[in-house]
C-alpha cells in the first residue's frame, strides 16, 4: 500500500534560518508527488509538484524540492524562512492513474520573528 | 474563477444522527474528492467521483457515502454519527481524475462536531 512519511512534527525556526522537511513515499510504480501548504485559518494550497523531468523543482514564495527516486524521497527545502511561512506542510503522493493522494501526516513549521 | 466552494462551513451534530455535506468544484473541474482531516489520523482519503462515478474509495466504513451530478457539484453523506467522525471534511476538485495532470484545488472544508 501507498504511504508517505514525513519526519518532523513540528519544526521551530529562527526567520533568516534554511528549511528541509523530509518527506519518503512507498510506491512500486510511477508516482507524482506534491507539497500542499495549510497557512492557520485557510485553505490547502499547492506549493509545489512532480510529475518527471527535472527533479529539481520549485514551486512559489520561494520554496523547491529535490526528488530522488533512490531514496524514495521528495524533501521541501527554503534558503531563509520568514515569519509568514508559519504554517502546516504536507507532502502527498499519487500514483499511476489513480487521483486520488496520500498524505503524510504533516509538518508544523512556526518561525520565530 | 470561482474556488472550490463547500456548505455548510461548520455543523453541529448529535450521535447517531446523520449528515450531508455539499461541495462545488471549480467550473469545468469534472472531478471531486473528499477527505476527512483529523488532528491524530492527518488526511485520509473518503472517495473519488469522476462524471457521476465513483473511481476509487478509501478505507472507511459503509456508513460514509457521496455522489455526483451532472453538473460535477458532490455530495458526502454519513449516517449514524459517532464521536469519532468530528472533523474537517475537505473537498478537491481537478480538471480530470488519475495522471499526471491531476492537480487538485482544495475548498475551505466543512468542520463536524458530532456531540
Amino acid at each position: 500500500a501507498q504511504s508517505v512519511s514525513q519526519h518532523n512534527h513540528h519544526v521551530i525556526l529562527s526567520e533568516a534560518a534554511s528549511l528541509e522537511l523530509g518527506c519518503n513515499y512507498s510506491y512500486g510504480g510511477t508516482v507524482n508527488l506534491f507539497w500542499y501548504v495549510q497557512y492557520p485559518g485557510q485553505h490547502l494550497q499547492l506549493l509545489l509538484k512532480y510529475f518527471s523531468g527535472d527533479p529539481l523543482v520549485k514551486g512559489i514564495k520561494g520554496f523547491e524540492a529535490e526528488f530522488i527516486k533512490s531514496k524514495f524521497s521528495f524533501n521541501l527545502r527554503k534558503p531563509s524562512v520568514q515569519w509568514s511561512d508559519t504554517a502546516e506542510y504536507f507532502c502527498a503522493v499519487n500514483g499511476g492513474s489513480q487521483g486520488n493522494l496520500i498524505f503524510g501526516k504533516g509538518t508544523k513549521l512556526s518561525v520565530k520573528p | 474563477k470561482a474556488g472550490v466552494t463547500q456548505t455548510p462551513r461548520y455543523l453541529i451534530k448529535t450521535r447517531g444522527q446523520q449528515v450531508t455535506l455539499s461541495c462545488s468544484p471549480i467550473s469545468g473541474h469534472r472531478s471531486v474528492s473528499w477527505y476527512q482531516q483529523t488532528p491524530g489520523q492527518g488526511l485520509q482519503f473518503l472517495f473519488e467521483y469522476f462524471s457521476e462515478t465513483q473511481r476509487n474509495k478509501g478505507n472507511f466504513p459503509g456508513r460514509f457515502s457521496g455522489r455526483q451530478f451532472s453538473n460535477s457539484r458532490s455530495e458526502m453523506n454519513v449516517s449514524t454519527l459517532e464521536l469519532g467522525d468530528s472533523a474537517l471534511y475537505l473537498c478537491a476538485s481537478s480538471l480530470v481524475a488519475g495522471g499526471p495532470i491531476n492537480e487538485q484545488f482544495f475548498g475551505p472544508g466543512t468542520r463536524l462536531t458530532v456531540l
